[in-house]
């Protein structure tokens, strides 16, 4: 089963930041907090992973909260291409990945 | 610099067939795992194979197997096929040394059982 909960949907307007976030209450000290996201069927794709700090790359942030048991992924300018569902995912490095159901982002115009 | 590739795209089988699904990894990976998606589902993990061995097993019955070849590709088998087999099949590769394991994925076959 999956060790995280994220709400099944959110809305956001085009050129705005995209807050997602993610419950992982139970999550170990060994454990790395990965998100992913899947467009349309596609393959997933991987976005920013984390263990204890905050961590940035081109695509987004990724905010983890003192304690570990939550996190936030942030995307800061929000387009119609990221329309997608947003999975977060908590495991040891080298384990399988095991999916939610994630998050459906919609981007509005 | 390819990415992971996957083939075929899309593959229509009857129950009982066998098919097989190929996977080659992303240049410098050494190890291959394999999802199921089911429509409206996420991925769900099948295996994985790294030095030609299977490491790790998700909840999935004999029936799927698979093999890695010396160059790293991977190939998954799917015996007796079943209506519920119907799915996106993923290929996900990494580099066991990489401290953080990051999985990259494929674009998938679309397997169509009838």
């Amino acid at each position: 089963d999956a060790k995280t909960t994220q709400p099944p949907s959110m809305d956001c307007a085009e050129g705005r930041a995209a807050n997602l976030p993610c419950n992982h209450s139970t999550i170990s000290g060994n454990e790395y907090v990965y998100w992913y996201r899947q467009i349309h069927s596609q393959g997933p794709q991987y976005i920013i992973h984390g263990l204890k700090n905050n961590e940035t790359n081109e695509m987004a942030s990724l905010i983890i909260t003192e304690d570990r048991k939550s996190s936030t992924l942030i995307l800061p300018h929000a387009t119609l291409r990221d329309t997608a569902v947003y999975y977060c995912i908590v495991r040891p490095a080298a384990q399988k990945l095991v999916f939610g159901q994630g998050t459906r982002l919609t981007i509005n115009p | 610099d390819a990415g992971v590739t996957q083939s075929p795209t899309h593959l229509i089988k009857t129950r009982g067939q066998q098919v097989t699904l190929r996977c080659s990894p992303k240049s410098g990976h050494d190890t291959v795992s394999w999802y199921q998606q089911a429509l409206g589902q996420g991925p769900q993990f099948i295996f994985q194979y790294y030095e030609e061995e299977e490491r790790q097993r998700g909840n999935f019955p004999d029936r799927f197997s698979g093999h890695q070849f010396p160059n790293y590709s991977s190939e998954l088998n799917v015996n007796a096929l079943l209506l519920g087999d119907s799915a996106l099949y993923l290929c996900a590769s990494s580099l066991v040394a990489g401290v953080e394991n990051i999985q990259y994925f494929g674009a998938g076959t679309r397997l169509s059982v009838l």
